[in-house]
């Protein structure tokens, strides 16, 4: 069975400094893929990047990258240059990828202040 | 793009009585998923469908149901409400294929008194 660990309940970063938001997952599948969501308080989860278990290169956007470590299981999130508005709970997921389905198994989050 | 629409955004409902909660999904997009998020469980799958069929099913009671029409838009069923079917409900909605990311709505947030 899959399961997502997130072992920070909650994290606090001032602005412009990079923070670290760990993941670590375990799967039996040799394919899957690793998400990181952003929930605001406001509750509608935005999604932020991706990783597969088969690509080479860690995934990169804007300001955030994915820390993809495969032989640990971890794909750690980088927030480069926090903002106040990146306040809110993150979460990991994964995906397995049988190509027929698309559940994805969450782990329980870390809530991330940033502060002035 | 219009993104994934739920409706409707809040609800109170009592024991007993059943609730339909709908989605449209990002046009284009024949997957859709619904989760319950609670604060004790956390996030967790109830249903995928794709193209009218359900293709995966979580571990929740038959009480939770869904469908999903020829335009992709789906609707979530839960009869009998219990207490503890408190939740908020999200919907989400991808493209197929095996890189492709889930989109979700804003949620509806289920009260029950």
């Amino acid at each position: 069975a899959q399961k997502i660990t997130q072992t920070q309940p909650g994290m606090f970063v001032q602005e412009k400094e990079a923070v670290t938001l760990d993941c670590t997952y375990d799967t039996s599948d040799p394919s899957y893929g690793l998400f990181w969501y952003k929930q605001p308080s406001s509750g509608e989860m935005i999604f932020l990047i991706y990783q597969g278990s088969y690509d080479q290169q860690n995934a990169t956007e804007g300001r955030y990258s994915l820390n993809f470590q495969k032989a640990r299981k971890s794909a750690n999130l980088v927030i480069s240059a926090s903002q106040l508005g990146d306040s809110a709970m993150y979460f990991c997921a994964m995906r397995e990828d049988t190509g027929t389905a698309s559940k994805l198994t969450f782990g329980t989050g870390t809530r991330l202040q940033v502060t002035l | 793009k219009a993104g994934v629409t739920q409706t409707p955004r809040y609800l109170i409902k009592t024991r007993g009585q059943q609730v339909t909660l709908s989605c449209s999904p990002i046009s284009g997009h024949r997957s859709v998923s619904w989760y319950q998020q609670t604060p004790g469980q956390g996030l967790q799958f109830l249903f995928e469908y794709f193209s009218e069929t359900q293709r995966n099913k979580g571990n929740f009671p038959g009480r939770f149901s869904g469908r999903q029409f020829s335009n992709s838009r789906s609707e979530m069923n839960v009869s009998t409400l219990e207490l503890g079917d408190s939740a908020l409900y999200l919907c989400a909605s991808s493209s197929d294929g095996r890189n492709q990311p889930q989109h979700f709505g804003d949620g509806t947030r289920l009260s029950i008194l």
